[in-house]
């Protein structure tokens, strides 16, 4: 069975730029999370979707990122514009079962983006 | 307040060598949940272990342990006869019920460095 899939890999971009990411879940997975991770720290959850409801954006600085997973599958992280701050891993999980965020996440590879 | 604690940031061994990692949560649930990630340096989150708060059997999987005690709020994990291929960054998080919604809180990780 496939795992979590993400891309790009690797994203270098001039600040102010957009930017936007790609995650497909693992098949049959209806919960979907995009996390923040940078270096030597663990993962910050930006936004949580059950299906293609957004159930938890609370951290997702709204004012420059935004997210969509139109269809219940696959979705979307997009910053526009990016800041230099914005340099991290943007990770992709999911998980199935009830999706009341007990049940286990798989991540996927991480999309590591650069802003100059 | 700190949920969950891992307070070794690095540790270093020789391979062949048993290895402890230290995790101590806090919370008020008495439902919640507890999980091992392994990190490597390729980026991706890898699952080791989920345990539920009314299971404290201890758990075996190969050279990997874990010790769960309530009584100290720690869910420790152990590698016996460490291997190189070990060395990677290894994160403990709680899963917790807050602001409605169940979150996953995570440490900050504690580098495991193999040497041959």
């Amino acid at each position: 069975e496939a795992g979590v899939v993400q891309s790009p890999r690797y994203k270098i971009i001039e600040k102010k730029q957009p930017v936007a990411f790609w995650c497909n879940p693992i098949s049959g997975h209806n919960t979907l999370y995009w996390y923040l991770q940078n270096l030597g720290q663990g993962p910050e959850l930006l936004i949580r979707y059950e299906n293609e409801e957004a159930v938890d954006d609370s951290q997702l600085p709204k004012d420059r990122f935004s997210a969509e997973r139109l269809k219940g599958v696959d979705s979307t992280l997009k910053i526009q514009p990016a800041e230099l701050g914005d340099s991290a891993v943007y990770l992709c999980a999911s998980s199935g079962g009830t999706g009341i965020g007990t049940d286990t996440q798989y991540f996927g590879p991480g999309t590591r983006l650069t802003v100059l | 307040a700190q949920k969950v604690t891992q307070a070794q940031t690095e540790i270093s061994v020789v391979e062949k060598e048993d290895v402890t990692l230290d995790c101590v949560y806090e919370t008020r649930d008495t439902t919640y949940y507890l999980f091992w990630y392994k990190q490597p340096p390729s980026g991706e989150l890898v699952f080791l272990i989920r345990r539920n708060s009314f299971d404290e059997q201890n758990e075996i999987s190969g050279r990997y342990s874990w010790n769960f005690q309530k009584s100290t709020s720690s869910f420790n994990f152990t590698i016996t006869a460490s291997q190189v291929v070990d060395s990677a960054v290894y994160f403990c998080a709680l899963s917790e019920f807050m602001d409605s919604n169940y979150q996953l809180i995570w440490g900050a990780g504690t580098k495991l460095i193999i040497k041959p």
